[in-house]
């Protein structure tokens, strides 16, 4: 089973800073990486699919990078909207899995 | 416009068994393209994915849980249920379905319903 890391546990920041979310793959995940954002009551929400693809209606401050084992989620500059828990999941090899998790939250 | 809803007890005894239903529309689960799957997030905890079903019927199951799940579907009635035997109260969590296209990673989702496992 993939063992998806994410870091850090809890991020920090500012409206209208930006923000880097890592996440590390236990082995390859080819390109296969997603990234879900999720509100408190909320189900996930779908931003990036195969590592670097914006979900359909997803803002351009959103990107995502990276390949094999190591991807970045990056908002550009954060709108107070963003602050939220982001996860991100492989389906390069079933069982799919997903990471714990990176808090955003408003400094 | 496509939209999941899942259905069941929000309440079961500790050794019960599970059963909820994803009801769905806007797609159809006879598309060749389309499967849908199980997730659960314990109270502030992380998403676990459970199982998933293909539009071949085919299934993949949590390695860890795979023993007490049944994933199946009534493409008539739009519908995928699960069951998960022996609940526990450590199975407390919101249990969420999902869309999942070939190709493609979860792109719709039900609103999720909260099962508390309780005497």
């Amino acid at each position: 089973e993939i063992v998806l890391t994410q870091s850090p546990a809890t991020l920090s920041l500012s409206p209208g800073e930006r923000a880097t979310l890592s996440c590390r793959a236990s082995q390859s995940v080819s390109s296969y990486l997603a990234w879900y954002q999720q509100k408190p009551g909320q189900a996930p929400r779908l931003l990036i699919y195969d590592a670097s693809n914006r979900a359909t209606g997803i803002p351009a401050r959103f990107s995502g990078s990276g390949s094999g084992t190591d991807f970045t989620l990056t908002i550009s500059s954060l709108e107070p909207e963003d602050f939220a828990v982001y996860y991100c999941q492989q389906r390069s090899n079933w069982p799919q899995t997903f990471g714990q998790g990176t808090k955003l939250e408003i400094k | 416009q496509v939209t999941l809803k899942e259905s069941g007890p929000v309440l079961v005894k500790p050794t019960e068994t599970l059963t909820l239903t994803c009801t769905v529309s806007g797609f159809s689960l006879s598309n060749a393209r389309m499967g849908v799957s199980w997730i659960r997030q314990p109270p502030g905890k992380a998403l676990e994915w459970l199982a998933h079903i293909f539009s071949n019927d085919e299934k993949s199951y949590s390695t860890s849980l795979k023993s007490r799940l049944t994933i199946s579907k009534d493409t008539s009635k739009s519908q995928v249920v699960l069951t998960m035997t022996n609940m526990d109260p450590v199975d407390t969590a919101t249990y969420y379905c999902a869309r999942m296209p070939l190709e493609l990673p979860f792109d719709y989702w039900g609103q999720g319903t909260l099962v508390t496992v309780s005497s």
